[in-house]
């Protein structure tokens, strides 16, 4: 079957610290892996995505690393601020699909 | 910055009742998708919709369910006969797909509330 999921349900980091929120995948028939952001009452914002031909992607802030070999993504997100906290939820999309599957997310909370 | 916006934010209802709800998707998108997440939980696919017809569907999408794109612009969602378990946080998404640009941006929601 197919399931995104991830390790932790909570992650609580000191603000100006990394924070790195992982992801187990199961179908290696995903070729297209998202992160999302969801801060409370509002919808799912786009972070940053990549494709199974890559193991690295970086963005402002946040870099996504693919391990195919072991079907698990993260998110690493540099210099944890307040404006950080949220629920960051992946998500993977199969070749020939439209239908993305989200994992049950993570919150991030962030100490002062 | 373009984004996807849906109506109304909020919607209360009483099971048995239809109930409408409706975005306007990114401007160039041609794909567009309906997804739900009951309170507390992940967000769910229920249909994808491409060239005025449904491409993709989930098994939550019943009967009940049905999609349309009335005009240019707008995308609805109509739940038939609603039940106390379609309570939850109703999601349009757009994307554009073209040129490999698969990312699907997410509307604020609209919360919906069976009673």
């Amino acid at each position: 079957g197919e399931s995104v999921g991830l390790h932790l349900p909570t992650l609580s980091v000191q603000e100006g610290d990394n924070s790195i929120i992982n992801c187990a995948y199961s179908n290696s028939a995903s070729d297209y892996f998202i992160w999302y952001k969801q801060e409370s009452g509002k919808g799912p914002q786009f972070i940053i995505d990549i494709r199974s031909n890559m193991d690295k992607r970086q963005g402002q802030r946040v870099t996504v690393l693919l391990n195919k070999t072991v079907k698990h993504l993260s998110l690493q997100i540099a210099a944890t601020q307040p404006g950080d906290s949220a629920v960051y939820f992946c998500a993977e999309k199969k070749v020939g699909a439209q239908k993305l599957v989200f994992g049950q997310g993570t919150r991030l909370t962030i100490n002062p | 910055e373009p984004e996807v916006t849906q109506t109304p934010s909020h919607q209360v209802t009483q099971m048995g009742q239809e109930v409408i709800l409706r975005c306007v998707p990114i401007s160039n998108h041609l794909y567009f998708y309906w997804y739900r997440q009951i309170l507390g939980q992940k967000v769910e696919f229920l249909v994808s919709f491409y060239n005025n017809e449904i491409s993709e569907k989930s098994e939550i999408f019943d009967d009940q369910f049905s999609v349309e794109r009335p005009d240019g612009s707008n995308f609805t969602l109509k739940i038939r006969s609603t039940k106390l378990e379609d309570s939850a946080m109703y999601f349009c998404a757009s994307s554009e797909n073209r040129g490999g640009q698969e990312t699907q941006y997410f509307g604020p929601g609209t919360r919906l509330l069976v009673l």
